[in-house]
């Protein structure tokens, strides 16, 4: 079965430019995640959605970022305008319907660098 | 919400048993236990989870403590892939926000 699929792996990219990360869930999973990893910081959930609907986003940094999902399989993070601090990995995960204490599943992650 | 805490690093002899600790001591009574791993560059790995009881699967065993103020992630049979860093997290079924990884353990597994 194919997991969370992210992309790029890699952007690299000036400061000022806008980004769009991506990612596809796993199929029949409805909550989505996006997270940041940074070395100081560690791992940061930033928003969630359930059934394509942003429910948290109290771990955004800032206005310059936003999250969409138009559908159950397509979900973008956007930086406009980006800064070099945005530098990180950025993951996607997913989880399947349930119980509420399902695993969540990650994918590779975007590693993005703004010069 | 709790917190845990980790010993930073540990070190496992390859085909040996690797025990993870991880100390949780203001679990409350409606917060899981899970960890995950991260490989290098990967993302994070879904190992195991459990409310109260131990749990095995495939991967790997949780054992709880009576009280729940501590756990115990068990590889039985360590191997060099198995070198990652590893993640003890509680929370609340649901409360996805409060999902903190920490700083986690790294386990090197030598040959």
């Amino acid at each position: 079965d194919a997991g969370v699929i992210q992309s790029p792996r890699h952007e690299v990219t000036e400061m000022g430019q806008e980004v769009t990360l991506r990612c596809k869930p796993i199929s029949g999973h409805d909550y989505l995640f996006w997270y940041r990893q940074t070395m100081m910081r560690g791992l940061e959930l930033l928003i969630y959605f359930n059934n394509n609907v942003p429910i948290d986003d109290s771990g955004m940094p800032e206005d310059r970022f936003s999250a969409k999902m138009p559908n159950a399989s397509f979900s973008t993070l956007k930086i406009q305008p980006s800064e070099p601090r945005d530098s990180a990995v950025y993951f996607c995960a997913s989880s399947p319907p349930g119980t509420g204490n399902a695993a969540q599943h990650f994918g590779d992650g975007t590693r993005l660098s703004i010069l | 919400d709790a917190k845990t805490t980790q010993p930073t690093s540990m070190d496992c002899a390859e085909g040996r048993a690797a025990n993870l600790p991880c100390n949780h001591s203001t679990i409350s009574g409606n917060e899981y236990v899970y960890w995950y791993r991260q490989i290098h560059s990967q993302g994070p790995q879904y190992i195991i989870h459990g409310l109260k009881n131990n749990e095995t699967n495939e991967m790997a065993s949780l054992i709880i403590t009576e009280d729940r103020k501590s756990s115990t992630l068990i590889l039985p049979h360590a191997t060099l892939r198995d070198t990652a860093v590893y993640y003890c997290i509680v929370r609340v079924v649901y409360n996805f926000n409060k999902f903190y990884f920490g700083s986690g353990t790294k386990l090197n597994v030598k040959p």
